[in-house]
């Protein structure tokens, strides 16, 4: 069946650091790709999607290219702020039944 | 503006009550789902609904069920026969298109003791 890998957290970063957040998939089909964020003692929001190889997803300063021949899904942000401090997850969705799989989410916590 | 709500944000429970999360939303979107969260955990799908009238079991669906009578809302209910009911319950929508992203609620705090 389809999966999401997300790297194991915590992630911890000084204010201004760069962030990468690994995110690979095994899909039947085509999926789209999501991040999702979640702020402390609220819903998941996305953050940004890519629905084809090759696409680049961006919001807020973060990206995430759609590596078909990887099957990766790497988020990334050059400067990371401490309102950035969130659990991140990682999804796919390859239609069908229209169930989202999702990874296990990674916790980033960024000092002033 | 549209989006979903769940009510109410905190909920606490005696053992052996059963308690009804509510999820509303006004995004006109097909499809609902509800799931469960535990700390340090993923999202665990409980029950989703693709259409009025019609649901199916997610992966933890044992001690919940559901109702789709109406587009708007998917009210889930914690019976009794849930072991460990206490965790932090997630509604969502989507339009039903692989291409198209969740919305979430805000959740609900499900305390029973």
């Amino acid at each position: 069946g389809d999966s999401v890998t997300q790297m194991e957290g915590p992630v911890t970063l000084s204010e201004e650091a760069f962030l990468t957040i690994n995110c690979t998939y095994t899909a039947t089909g085509y999926p789209s790709l999501f991040w999702y964020v979640q702020y402390p003692g609220e819903g998941l929001q996305l953050l940004l999607k890519a629905t084809k190889a090759d696409d680049k997803g961006s919001n807020k300063g973060f990206e995430a290219t759609y590596r078909k021949e990887t099957t990766s899904f790497h988020l990334e942000k050059g400067s990371v702020q401490v309102s950035d401090s969130a659990v991140y997850f990682c999804a796919l969705e390859t239609g069908g039944s229209y169930i989202p799989t999702f990874g296990r989410g990674t916790s980033l916590i960024v000092h002033p | 503006d549209g989006g979903i709500t769940q009510s109410p944000k905190y909920l606490f429970r005696k053992e052996g009550q059963n308690v009804t999360l509510s999820c509303e939303q006004n995004l006109n979107h097909d499809a609902m789902y509800w799931y469960r969260q535990d700390p340090g955990q993923g999202l665990r799908l409980i029950y989703y609904s693709q259409i009025v009238n019609d649901f199916q079991k997610g992966d933890i669906a044992e001690g919940y069920s559901v109702s789709r009578e109406k587009k708007e809302s998917f009210p889930l209910t914690v019976t009794s026969a849930q072991k460990n009911p206490t965790a932090f319950y997630l509604c969502a929508s989507s339009i039903g298109d692989r291409t198209y992203e969740q919305y979430f609620g805000p959740g609900t705090r499900l305390t029973v003791t």
